[in-house]
């Protein structure tokens, strides 16, 4: 079964609106943290946002913010007043605290485009 | 200061040869991460150094596939006998410790298996 799933393959925005990009997953592990990655045309990662299991609050950073609903376990990651530097692969991904150690499982991405 | 490097950035092989990859952690971080990225893909996950403990080999798809570090500096992955779908892009990542929650990237090392 997949561990992180993302739905939409390919999401549009219009520069300056807010999007969400989806992520659902799926563990036993009670303690585990979910991760957000951008990844330009120029390959590398970058870190946006994390969210812990026991955080009680949503993360933000910046223009980012990740809308954790546990009970549905879905970690979507909110990106306000959108930028066409924003256009770039966007990963979400789980670390399981417990019986994974630090290693990343990744969901296979939702490639976004910022329209001007 | 100095972010993870991979070397190279791009590597060409034929099929049946065997290729290494480096990678340079940030210094001081005790946790080293290997990556594989298919073309239109997501990460998926080969190998974890956590200082001096047994490596987490499990996401390694084959015996072909093995990884070294020496203490908590520089890993290298060697992939004997590649095969075409071995291509992909190798990622390596550093973190302060295994439980830290940021993960740091290096650029990659693109594969090519003609």
């Amino acid at each position: 079964a997949q561990k992180i799933t993302q739905t939409q393959p390919g999401m549009f925005v219009q520069e300056k609106e807010a999007v969400t990009l989806d992520c659902t997953y799926d563990t036993s592990d009670p303690s585990y943290g979910l991760f957000w990655y951008k990844q330009p045309s120029s390959g590398e990662m970058i870190f946006l946002i994390y969210q812990g299991s026991y955080d009680q609050q949503n993360a933000t950073e910046g223009r980012y913010s990740l809308n954790f609903q546990k009970a549905r376990k879905s970690a979507n990651l909110v990106i306000s007043a959108s930028q066409l530097g924003d256009s770039a692969m966007y990963f979400c991904a789980m670390r399981e605290l417990y019986n994974q150690g630090g290693k990343l499982i990744f969901g296979q991405g939702t490639e976004l485009s910022v329209k001007p | 200061g100095a972010g993870v490097s991979q070397s190279p950035s791009n590597k060409v092989t034929e099929k049946g040869k065997d290729v290494e990859l480096r990678c340079d952690p940030i210094s001081g971080h005790t946790a080293l991460y290997w990556y594989r990225q298919r073309l239109g893909q997501g990460l998926e996950f080969l190998i974890y150094f956590q200082g001096n403990s047994a490596p987490d080999k499990s996401g390694l798809p084959s015996d072909r596939f093995s990884a070294e570090r020496t203490g908590e500096s520089v890993s290298t992955l060697t992939i004997q006998r590649t095969q075409q779908e071995d291509s992909a892009v190798y990622l390596c990542a550093s973190s302060l410790t295994s439980g830290s929650n940021e993960q740091f990237f290096g650029p990659g090392t693109r594969l090519t298996v003609l």
